[in-house]
């Protein structure tokens, strides 16, 4: 059983509107979490990473959420653009392994 | 922030050939570099961790002698995928660890290989 899950599988919105992707974890010990953003055909980006301590960071229009003590986070966008249609992965890391989500196959539309 | 890089970026290959991926970190040093498969639709799966300087280390199910890798320098490591299958048609992506104490892992491009 994958250790991290990520939903929805895959997300259709149109340009403008905001969505949010989830992701749940049982990786421990905890170390951090990431989120990746993958186009097509091309490596994974980090877009953010997230500590412990953490509850929340912002990168742009990329707002990640950490709850730590129900092992949850979410990955906000805003203002979505046709560019951001991508694969979001969500990696937990374990000391120095690295645990990956399946993604969330988010398209976004004119 | 710190760039990987992959070489090639696709490559189609006859079954039965050997295909040698390079992997190289531009404005960093790598003591550990990582490869993964992807198949489509899914998510990137850890084959091995490679250590500069020693041998690599296979997840369970990756044949290592299928799979060679070399990491002779700090700033590369390379993938060898020998007699290879249509099976053996995916997308292998690199990453390398920056050695800082956030131990940041960066991502490569990518290279897609189609054995026909």
């Amino acid at each position: 059983k994958n250790q991290v899950e990520q939903s929805p599988q895959s997300l259709i919105i149109l340009e403008g509107k905001n969505c949010t992707l989830q992701c749940n974890y049982t990786v421990s010990p905890f170390s951090n979490l990431r989120w990746y953003k993958q186009d097509t055909g091309r490596g994974p980006v980090s877009l953010t990473i997230m500590t412990f301590s953490e509850n929340t960071k912002s990168n742009g229009r990329y707002t990640a959420t950490l709850d730590a003590d129900t092992k949850q986070s979410s990955l906000h966008i805003t203002a979505s653009q046709l560019s951001d249609s991508a694969s979001y992965i969500c990696v937990v890391s374990a000391n120095n392994d690295m645990r990956f989500g399946a993604g969330t196959r988010l398209t976004v539309k004119p | 922030g710190a760039v990987v890089s992959q070489h090639p970026s696709w490559v189609i290959c006859k079954s039965g050939t050997s295909v040698k991926i390079e992997c190289r970190s531009l404005d960093f040093q790598a003591t550990t570099m990582f490869w993964y498969r992807q198949f489509p639709k899914q998510s990137l799966m850890l084959m091995a961790t490679s250590n500069e300087g020693s041998k690599a280390t296979y997840e369970q199910g990756v044949e290592k002698d299928k799979f060679l890798i070399n990491h002779a320098s700090l700033t590369l490591s390379t993938l060898t995928v020998t007699s290879a299958h249509p099976e053996d048609s995916s997308f292998y992506i690199c990453s390398a660890r920056d050695g800082s104490p956030s131990n940041e892992q960066y991502f490569g491009p990518g290279t897609r290989l189609t054995v026909t």
